[in-house]
Formats: C-alpha cells, sequence, structure tokens
C-alpha cells in the first residue's frame, strides 16, 4: 500500500516560489510516476505534470511550462514541485499521485493548500 | 489536446435513485485510457473505475463504467448517501497529455 504525504499550507506572495514536497512510503520513489494535480477553491482538477516512463522524462502541460519544476529525491522517497512567479490565480489545493500503466490515478496524497495573497 | 465535457453539471436525486453521468472527448480516446474519480468535500479524489468499466479494488458494485470512443458513461445504480460527490472523468489520450473533465456534482434532491 503506497502513502503519500504532503507538506503543509503555504502563503506566498505574487511573484515569490513554492516547494511542495510529496514524501513516499511502502513503496519507492523509484518504483512509482508521480504526477501532480491541483484545484483551484471550488473548481476542478488540473493536471500539472509528471512523469512519464514512456520516454523516461518528466512531462509538464504547456500551461505551466518554464514555471513548474518537478523533482525527486530518490534517497528519501520525496517528491518536490516547485512553481515560480506565483499570481493570485495559482491559489489552489496541489495533489501528488501516483500514475498507473493505464494513465489514472490510485494513490493521492492528503493535498497542500498554497495560497497566493499580497 | 483532449477536452472531456462533462454532463450534466449537476445532478439533483434521491437516495436510492439511480445516476447517470456522461462524459464526452473532443477526440477519441481508447476506452484503456479513461477514468472517472470521486470527490468528497475536503479530500482527495478516490479513483473509481478505470479502463472505462474496471472497477478500482474497494469499489462497491453498484458503480459501473461504459462507453467507448468519444462518449463514456459512469452509473450508480441506487444512490447511497455517501455517494452523494462530485465526480470527475480523466483521460490519458496521445502523450503527453492528461486532461480531466470539469465535474459533475451529485447532490441530494
Amino acid at each position: 500500500q503506497v502513502q503519500l504525504v504532503q507538506s503543509g499550507a503555504e502563503v506566498k506572495k505574487p511573484g515569490a516560489s513554492v516547494k511542495v514536497s510529496c514524501k513516499v512510503s511502502g513503496y519507492t520513489l523509484t518504483e512509482l510516476s508521480m504526477h501532480w494535480v491541483r484545484q483551484a477553491p471550488g473548481k476542478g482538477l488540473e493536471w500539472m505534470g509528471g512523469f512519464d516512463p514512456e520516454d523516461g522524462e518528466t512531462i509538464y502541460a504547456q500551461k505551466f511550462q518554464g514555471r513548474v519544476t518537478m523533482t525527486e529525491d530518490t534517497s528519501t522517497d520525496t517528491a518536490y514541485m516547485e512553481l515560480s512567479s506565483l499570481r493570485s490565480e495559482d491559489t489552489a489545493v496541489y495533489y501528488c499521485a501516483t500514475e498507473e500503466y493505464s494513465g489514472y490515478y490510485l494513490y493521492w496524497g492528503q493535498g497542500t493548500l498554497v495560497t497566493v495573497s499580497s | 489536446e483532449i477536452v472531456l465535457t462533462q454532463s450534466p453539471g449537476t445532478l439533483s436525486l434521491s437516495p436510492g435513485e439511480r445516476a447517470t453521468l456522461s462524459c464526452r472527448a473532443s477526440q477519441s480516446v481508447s476506452s484503456s485510457y479513461l477514468a472517472w474519480y470521486q470527490q468528497k468535500p475536503g479530500q482527495a479524489p478516490r479513483l473509481l473505475i478505470y479502463g472505462a468499466s474496471s472497477r478500482a479494488t474497494g469499489i462497491p458494485d453498484r458503480f459501473s463504467g461504459s462507453g467507448s470512443g468519444t462518449d463514456f458513461t459512469l452509473t450508480i445504480s441506487r444512490l447511497e448517501p455517501e455517494d452523494f460527490a462530485v465526480y470527475y472523468c480523466q483521460q490519458y489520450g496521445s502523450s503527453p497529455l492528461r486532461t480531466f473533465g470539469q465535474g459533475t456534482k451529485v447532490e441530494i434532491k
């Protein structure tokens, strides 16, 4: 059983960056394909990007290209998502989730609320 | 980019009734790569259906998925009180994109 535990809520000013962590237990990070999905208040789910095992690379939704970086520390089985140049529209709950071979998300973190406000 | 459109936006039903949720894709989606999730307030989404019609582990058999090509359906045969939630479809299409529908809220009538 995979468990994903995310870091706590963050409050950031516009223009700043935020780095959210996702600690894996039950499996090692190298056995998983980790992705990130966000949800603005009262809105739907939005895929941001993640590791694509077909290409062996991290892929990003076009909307976030150049602003988001997803990394992994396999020594601690922790995945990270860093979003820069924050604006108020980035206020959302950010989830890490493991992608299965057929592209669905089986395990989810509890979510991290990032609030962007001056 | 494949766009998923869910309908209706809100479904008002009573416990015991049947719920039929639609997910329409702007381009054909492989059935292998269509999933459904349930989300309750303050919680992460939970996988219900993958591969268009396979129930995830622990999901009651009152939940069923069907469809192919551009039209997919999630059916809840008899609504239980805990089924009132928001439901999302999701596709894994031509790499590298994954997209979600905008969601259907199933509320108590």
